[in-house]
């Protein structure tokens, strides 16, 4: 069974760090590309991140980038999201997701169950 | 404001038809970017609905089906019935931004 498990969300003061993590099992964890999604409360989905299989390519939302890193390390099967500076605005829950295949045409076909994040002094 | 534009709301009663349009630009959807659909049940996590424009993962309903055209998609709900109530989300991916893309979200209600 196809699982994935975030970890590391909570309350934050304004610029602050958190590391997120997500472990991935069920699946050949380096084959597929992984992202990650948030949600911020009564709002709806948003894309801010994603990484290939083997880690070597990465993307970012705008709202993000510069701040936010993508990373993996496929020995573990985890995916991080190690984020910085951190807004009120990045107040939501995050989601890791299971990707289809490379490139564009993917989509999201398996989601944890989501882990809070709140940046508040 | 979402890249991806979906109505906020739709309803019908139960048995009907709705139909939930998400309209995208020559970046996403119009350059050829396959469209799928997301169901969000209240207090759930998204699930994948509609992939690759208009196929059902198994366990899907038949009732659900989608189409695209152009630079837009739409999704079909048909024979409504109240366990269909939750919000449904189109996502594509768009060349100017190099990145994944989701409409702000439609909630349904069955009356």
């Amino acid at each position: 069974e196809v699982q994935m498990l975030e970890s590391g969300g909570g309350l934050v003061q304004p610029g602050g760090s958190l590391r997120l993590s997500c472990a991935g099992s069920g699946f050949r964890f380096n084959t597929y590309g992984m992202t990650w999604v948030r949600q911020a409360p009564g709002k709806g989905l948003e894309w801010i991140s994603a990484i290939s299989g083997s880690g070597y390519t990465t993307y970012y939302a705008d709202s993000v980038k510069g701040r936010f890193t993508i990373s993996r390390d496929n020995s573990k099967n985890t995916l991080y999201l190690q984020m910085n500076n951190l807004r009120a605005e990045d107040t939501a829950v995050y989601y890791c997701a299971k990707m289809t295949k490379s490139g564009s045409s993917s989509h999201f076909d398996y989601w944890g169950q989501g882990t809070l994040v709140t940046v508040s002094s | 404001q979402s890249v991806l534009t979906q109505p906020p709301s739709v309803s019908g009663a139960p048995g009907q038809r709705v139909t939930i349009s998400c309209t995208g630009s020559t970046s996403n959807i119009g350059a050829g970017f396959d469209v799928h659909w997301y169901q969000q049940l209240p207090g759930t996590v998204p699930k994948i609905l509609i992939f690759d424009n208009n196929n059902r993962p198994s366990g899907v309903p038949d009732r659900f089906s989608a189409s695209k055209s152009g630079t837009s998609a739409s999704l079909a709900i048909s024979g409504l019935q109240a366990e269909d109530e939750a919000d449904y989300y189109c996502q594509s991916f768009d060349n100017s931004l190099n990145g994944w893309v989701f409409g702000g979200g439609t909630k349904l209600t069955v009356l």
